[in-house]
């Protein structure tokens, strides 16, 4: 079963509108990372936040993490046309390195 | 800084070939490497991860193998492609063992017919 999934397959909003990417998990976590793929490209991580905290921002990404419903959410204000992308939350036990990545969320953004 | 190079680019391949992918990361020494692949509009799944040179993890079994002949490099390889080896596969990168980020390459999309 997936440890981590986010929970749509697929959003789409205008330039200037804000977003919202969730994702839950399975098991405990050491740190749930959000990462973004652009179409023909590596994935590039966003925000790591760790299990002791609640909230981190980047610019105008702003990630929670909620252990308690297992849950996370990757807000974008004031989004961009080049924020269109597939964005992944990844999970870790904290063990063996190994990352999990949800199936992803495809955003996108039109003018 | 450092700098992820992933070769070939792309690759049409046909079944029951073989195939030897490579990933080169220069400005770091031993870091962690790891092997992704990604199907077609899914999800990425960790295939191997390597800590030194010489040592190589499976995370699963996809008929592929993996190896680590320098620091700085890190092979895929199999001896006999499958249809179901086509994807998107994604060399990467960490300084730290568990939750650290994760630097990726470019990626090779490989076509198996």
């Amino acid at each position: 079963s997936q440890l981590a999934e986010e929970n749509s397959w697929a959003l789409s909003v205008h330039e200037g509108e804000s977003v919202t990417v969730n994702c839950s998990y399975k098991t405990s976590i050491t740190a749930l990372q959000w990462y973004r793929q652009k179409s023909g490209k590596g994935p590039a991580q966003l925000i790591l936040i760790r299990s002791n905290e609640r909230e981190k921002r980047n610019g105008r990404l702003r990630a929670t993490l909620d252990t308690s419903s297992q849950s996370s959410s990757l807000s974008i204000t004031a989004t961009r046309c080049e924020d269109t992308a597939v964005y992944f939350c990844a999970t870790d036990a904290g063990s063996n390195a190994k990352l999990t990545f949800g199936k992803g969320t495809k955003l996108s953004v039109k003018s | 800084a450092q700098t992820i190079h992933q070769w070939p680019v792309a690759e049409i391949k046909a079944v029951g070939s073989p195939l030897s992918l490579g990933c080169t990361i220069k400005g770091k020494s031993s870091p962690n490497l790891y092997w992704y692949w990604q199907a077609t509009g899914g999800t990425l799944q960790q295939l191997f991860y390597s800590i030194t040179v010489g040592q190589v993890e499976s995370v699963v079994q996809l008929n592929l193998s993996a190896s680590r002949p320098k620091d700085d490099q890190f092979i895929l390889s199999t001896e006999k492609l499958l249809l179901s080896h086509s994807g998107f596969y994604l060399c990467a990168w960490s300084t730290d063992w568990g939750y650290a980020e994760q630097f990726f390459g470019p990626g090779t999309r490989l076509t198996v017919l």
